[in-house]
Protein backbone atom coordinates (compact mmCIF):
# COMPACT_ATOMS: atom_id res chain seq x y z
CA UNK A 1 0.00 0.00 0.00
CA UNK A 2 0.58 3.65 -0.57
CA UNK A 3 1.74 3.99 -3.46
CA UNK A 4 2.97 7.05 -5.08
CA UNK A 5 3.29 7.10 -8.58
CA UNK A 6 5.33 10.17 -10.50
CA UNK A 7 5.67 10.70 -14.25
CA UNK A 8 7.17 11.23 -16.17
CA UNK A 9 10.97 9.75 -14.74
CA UNK A 10 13.01 11.51 -17.25
CA UNK A 11 12.68 14.62 -19.01
CA UNK A 12 15.15 16.18 -21.77
CA UNK A 13 14.14 19.55 -23.58
CA UNK A 14 14.82 22.85 -24.87
CA UNK A 15 15.47 25.60 -22.71
CA UNK A 16 12.85 28.11 -22.73
CA UNK A 17 10.16 25.52 -22.34
CA UNK A 18 7.34 24.44 -19.85
CA UNK A 19 7.68 20.86 -18.05
CA UNK A 20 4.72 19.18 -16.27
CA UNK A 21 5.29 16.73 -13.90
CA UNK A 22 2.53 14.52 -12.45
CA UNK A 23 2.25 13.05 -9.10
CA UNK A 24 -0.16 10.51 -8.07
CA UNK A 25 -1.27 8.49 -5.03
CA UNK A 26 -2.25 5.49 -6.08
CA UNK A 27 -4.50 4.01 -3.01
CA UNK A 28 -4.64 6.32 -0.24
CA UNK A 29 -6.29 10.21 -0.31
CA UNK A 30 -3.27 12.80 -0.33
CA UNK A 31 -4.94 15.85 1.28
CA UNK A 32 -0.60 16.83 1.90
CA UNK A 33 1.86 16.80 -1.02
CA UNK A 34 4.96 17.71 -0.79
CA UNK A 35 7.42 18.69 -4.00
CA UNK A 36 11.37 18.62 -3.25
CA UNK A 37 14.47 19.04 -5.86
CA UNK A 38 17.77 17.58 -4.95
CA UNK A 39 20.72 18.29 -6.66
CA UNK A 40 23.28 15.43 -6.86
CA UNK A 41 24.63 13.96 -3.58
CA UNK A 42 22.69 16.90 -1.75
CA UNK A 43 19.97 16.38 0.42
CA UNK A 44 16.22 16.84 -0.59
CA UNK A 45 15.52 20.77 -0.62
CA UNK A 46 11.82 21.71 -0.04
CA UNK A 47 10.14 23.40 -2.38
CA UNK A 48 6.51 24.00 -1.68
CA UNK A 49 3.59 21.96 -0.03
CA UNK A 50 0.69 21.58 -2.03
CA UNK A 51 -3.16 21.07 -0.42
CA UNK A 52 -6.09 19.49 -2.15
CA UNK A 53 -8.01 22.45 -2.99
CA UNK A 54 -6.15 25.40 -2.61
CA UNK A 55 -3.16 26.99 -2.77
CA UNK A 56 0.28 25.87 -2.58
CA UNK A 57 2.84 27.24 0.08
CA UNK A 58 5.83 27.79 -1.46
CA UNK A 59 9.30 27.73 0.69
CA UNK A 60 11.37 30.72 1.18
CA UNK A 61 13.22 31.76 -2.07
CA UNK A 62 11.23 29.44 -4.61
CA UNK A 63 9.61 31.36 -7.27
CA UNK A 64 6.17 30.52 -7.52
CA UNK A 65 5.37 32.02 -10.91
CA UNK A 66 8.39 29.55 -11.72
CA UNK A 67 6.78 26.66 -10.84
CA UNK A 68 3.60 26.22 -10.70
CA UNK A 69 1.57 24.07 -8.42
CA UNK A 70 -1.77 22.51 -8.70
CA UNK A 71 -3.68 20.13 -6.68
CA UNK A 72 -6.99 19.41 -7.96
CA UNK A 73 -7.78 16.45 -6.60
CA UNK A 74 -7.07 14.25 -3.43
CA UNK A 75 -5.02 11.92 -5.57
CA UNK A 76 -3.10 13.98 -8.30
CA UNK A 77 -1.01 17.66 -7.76
CA UNK A 78 0.95 18.35 -10.86
CA UNK A 79 4.26 20.87 -10.77
CA UNK A 80 4.62 23.07 -13.93
CA UNK A 81 8.61 23.99 -14.53
CA UNK A 82 7.75 27.40 -16.61
CA UNK A 83 10.03 28.81 -19.39
CA UNK A 84 12.82 26.38 -17.76
CA UNK A 85 16.31 27.08 -18.30
CA UNK A 86 19.49 25.19 -17.94
CA UNK A 87 19.61 25.82 -14.19
CA UNK A 88 16.43 24.45 -13.69
CA UNK A 89 17.70 21.05 -14.56
CA UNK A 90 17.61 18.98 -11.13
CA UNK A 91 16.18 15.86 -10.04
CA UNK A 92 12.52 16.71 -8.70
CA UNK A 93 10.95 14.18 -6.70
CA UNK A 94 7.01 14.23 -4.54
CA UNK A 95 5.71 12.49 -1.85
CA UNK A 96 2.34 12.27 -0.28
CA UNK A 97 0.81 12.63 3.35
CA UNK A 98 -2.27 9.56 4.05
CA UNK A 99 -4.96 12.12 4.70
CA UNK A 100 -6.72 9.15 6.04
CA UNK A 101 -4.11 9.20 9.33
CA UNK A 102 -3.86 11.85 11.61
CA UNK A 103 -0.83 12.24 13.85
CA UNK A 104 2.62 12.17 12.73
CA UNK A 105 3.32 9.72 9.77
CA UNK A 106 5.54 8.86 7.12
CA UNK A 107 5.63 10.57 3.77
CA UNK A 108 5.39 8.22 0.70
CA UNK A 109 7.84 9.45 -2.50
CA UNK A 110 7.56 9.25 -6.02
CA UNK A 111 10.50 7.59 -7.85
CA UNK A 112 11.33 11.21 -9.18
CA UNK A 113 12.20 12.93 -12.51
CA UNK A 114 15.20 13.73 -13.90
CA UNK A 115 15.08 16.90 -15.81
CA UNK A 116 17.56 18.06 -17.99
CA UNK A 117 17.76 21.29 -19.98
CA UNK A 118 19.38 21.97 -23.12
CA UNK B 1 19.04 28.45 12.51
CA UNK B 2 17.86 24.71 12.48
CA UNK B 3 20.46 22.75 11.60
CA UNK B 4 20.53 18.93 10.71
CA UNK B 5 24.06 17.08 9.89
CA UNK B 6 24.92 13.48 8.85
CA UNK B 7 27.97 12.45 7.90
CA UNK B 8 29.10 13.14 4.05
CA UNK B 9 31.57 10.77 4.19
CA UNK B 10 30.82 7.22 2.97
CA UNK B 11 30.85 4.37 5.57
CA UNK B 12 32.45 1.65 4.07
CA UNK B 13 32.06 -2.09 6.28
CA UNK B 14 32.06 -5.57 5.58
CA UNK B 15 28.86 -7.87 5.26
CA UNK B 16 28.14 -9.32 8.61
CA UNK B 17 29.14 -6.17 10.35
CA UNK B 18 26.66 -3.62 12.27
CA UNK B 19 26.59 -0.67 10.56
CA UNK B 20 25.92 3.05 12.92
CA UNK B 21 25.12 6.04 11.51
CA UNK B 22 24.57 9.43 12.84
CA UNK B 23 22.74 12.34 12.48
CA UNK B 24 22.57 15.02 15.23
CA UNK B 25 20.45 18.49 15.04
CA UNK B 26 21.04 21.82 16.83
CA UNK B 27 18.41 24.91 17.17
CA UNK B 28 15.16 22.86 16.96
CA UNK B 29 13.58 20.22 19.21
CA UNK B 30 11.46 18.15 16.84
CA UNK B 31 8.40 16.27 18.16
CA UNK B 32 9.71 12.90 15.95
CA UNK B 33 12.67 11.77 13.67
CA UNK B 34 12.48 9.57 10.80
CA UNK B 35 15.23 7.35 8.87
CA UNK B 36 14.60 7.00 4.85
CA UNK B 37 16.65 5.16 2.35
CA UNK B 38 17.86 6.27 -1.18
CA UNK B 39 18.88 4.56 -4.10
CA UNK B 40 20.43 6.52 -6.53
CA UNK B 41 17.92 7.58 -8.53
CA UNK B 42 14.89 6.43 -6.87
CA UNK B 43 12.60 8.57 -4.37
CA UNK B 44 13.27 8.13 -0.76
CA UNK B 45 12.05 5.21 0.79
CA UNK B 46 10.36 5.44 4.64
CA UNK B 47 12.14 2.33 7.35
CA UNK B 48 10.96 3.98 10.33
CA UNK B 49 10.10 6.81 12.42
CA UNK B 50 10.27 7.69 16.09
CA UNK B 51 9.07 10.08 18.69
CA UNK B 52 10.95 12.66 20.72
CA UNK B 53 9.23 10.20 24.02
CA UNK B 54 10.59 7.11 22.55
CA UNK B 55 14.21 6.23 23.09
CA UNK B 56 14.64 3.11 20.99
CA UNK B 57 12.85 1.95 17.95
CA UNK B 58 13.58 -1.44 16.58
CA UNK B 59 11.87 -3.33 13.00
CA UNK B 60 14.04 -6.24 12.24
CA UNK B 61 17.80 -5.73 11.80
CA UNK B 62 17.16 -1.84 12.10
CA UNK B 63 17.26 -0.13 15.18
CA UNK B 64 16.47 3.53 15.81
CA UNK B 65 17.72 6.00 18.54
CA UNK B 66 16.90 8.91 19.81
CA UNK B 67 18.45 11.59 22.56
CA UNK B 68 17.05 14.44 22.59
CA UNK B 69 19.56 15.13 25.29
CA UNK B 70 22.45 14.93 22.88
CA UNK B 71 19.92 15.94 20.08
CA UNK B 72 21.35 12.98 18.26
CA UNK B 73 19.81 10.05 16.52
CA UNK B 74 21.80 6.71 15.66
CA UNK B 75 20.43 4.04 12.95
CA UNK B 76 22.03 0.74 13.62
CA UNK B 77 22.02 -1.76 10.50
CA UNK B 78 22.93 -5.91 11.95
CA UNK B 79 23.97 -8.28 10.09
CA UNK B 80 24.58 -5.73 7.41
CA UNK B 81 24.04 -7.41 3.70
CA UNK B 82 25.20 -5.73 0.39
CA UNK B 83 22.15 -5.25 -0.52
CA UNK B 84 22.17 -2.78 2.19
CA UNK B 85 24.05 -0.68 0.71
CA UNK B 86 22.55 2.92 -0.17
CA UNK B 87 22.15 6.50 1.21
CA UNK B 88 20.25 6.46 4.42
CA UNK B 89 18.91 10.39 4.90
CA UNK B 90 17.27 11.08 8.77
CA UNK B 91 14.29 13.44 8.28
CA UNK B 92 12.63 16.13 11.58
CA UNK B 93 9.36 17.03 11.34
CA UNK B 94 9.53 21.23 10.79
CA UNK B 95 8.25 23.52 13.41
CA UNK B 96 4.98 24.64 12.29
CA UNK B 97 1.98 22.44 11.52
CA UNK B 98 2.34 21.39 8.00
CA UNK B 99 3.84 17.94 8.02
CA UNK B 100 6.97 18.96 6.61
CA UNK B 101 10.16 17.25 6.70
CA UNK B 102 13.82 18.75 6.87
CA UNK B 103 15.48 16.53 5.80
CA UNK B 104 19.63 15.71 6.41
CA UNK B 105 22.28 15.53 3.24
CA UNK B 106 22.80 11.93 4.41
CA UNK B 107 25.15 9.14 4.65
CA UNK B 108 26.36 6.61 1.64
CA UNK B 109 26.34 2.94 2.89
CA UNK B 110 28.59 0.46 1.33
CA UNK B 111 28.95 -3.23 2.39
CA UNK B 112 31.19 -4.91 1.20
CA UNK B 113 30.73 -8.88 0.15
Amino acid sequence: GAVVSQHPSRVICKSGTSVKIECRSLDFQATTMFWYRQFPKQSLMLMATSNEGSKATYEQGVEKDKFLINHASLTLSTLTVTSAHPEDSSFYICSARDGGVSGNQPQHFGDGTRLSIL
Amino acid sequence: SQKIEQNSEALNIQEGKTATLTCNYTNYSPAYLQWYRQDPGRGPVFLLLIRENEKEKRKERLKVTFDTTLKQSLFHITASQPADSATYLCALDGTDSSYKLIFGSGTRLLVRP
